[in-house]
């Protein structure tokens, strides 16, 4: 079963323009995370944000998380054609090590 | 710098048929996973180990054996392939604790006719 869900499942925008994905997820979690997936590569991992935090920045990126709404929110701002990729949450809610569940992803395209 | 490394990067295989993926961390982690990639449905774990010697059953396990004999090297392998199992596979490694990074593989592509 998924635990998380990403929306949108695609997005089109123009370089210079600011990118916002979100996530859901149903149960609790300790942290939760964002990776980055380039076409035919691995996911890389961005930043992890813990349930007892709001808000977190690193660089371009700003990611939220309303553990309330069982949600998180990543921003990339000022978008360039590199950022184009798949985006993914990953929660523990397995309550077990390492064993994330991640979302189906939202490909982000970004335009010259 | 290798990081994790799965081989081979594509296989076809014909239904029935057995083969094994390898997969190879240089950075000690005692944490390493295998999930499969499908077209909407994001990463499903399909096998774990938190160690040499210790493996266990992700949400997707049929199919699919793993052993743990070293610390590096987690191999999976398909017993019987079928064509439900045409898949991106993804190894990854981490340090154990869930505010720790994944670290994956590029992937292997494979498909079952």
């Amino acid at each position: 079963s998924q635990q998380g869900e990403e929306d949108p499942q695609a997005l089109s925008i123009q370089e210079g323009e600011n990118a916002t994905m979100n996530c859901s997820y149903k149960t609790s979690i300790n942290n939760l995370q964002w990776y980055r997936q380039n076409s035919g590569r691995g996911l890389v991992h961005l930043i992890l944000i813990r349930s007892n935090e709001r808000e977190k920045h690193s660089g371009r990126l700003r990611v939220t998380l309303d553990t309330s709404k069982k949600s998180s929110s990543l921003l990339i701002t000022a978008s360039r054609a590199a950022d184009t990729a798949s985006y993914f949450c990953a929660t523990d809610a397995d309550n077990y090590g390492q064993n994330f569940v991640f979302g189906p992803g939202t490909r982000l395209s970004v335009l010259p | 710098n290798a990081g994790v490394t799965q081989t081979p990067k594509f296989q076809v295989l014909k239904t029935g048929q057995s083969m094994t993926l390898q997969c190879a961390q240089d950075m000690n982690h005692e944490y390493m996973s295998w999930y499969r990639q499908d077209p909407g449905m994001g990463l499903r774990l399909i096998h774990y180990s938190v160690g040499a010697g210790i493996t266990d059953q992700g949400e997707v396990p049929n199919g699919y054996n793993v052993s743990r004999s070293t610390t590096e090297d987690f191999p999976l392998r398909l017993l019987s392939a079928a064509p439900s199992q045409t898949s991106v596979y993804f190894c990854a490694s981490g340090a154990g604790s869930s505010s720790s990074p994944l670290h994956f593989g590029n992937g292997t592509r494979l498909t079952v006719t």
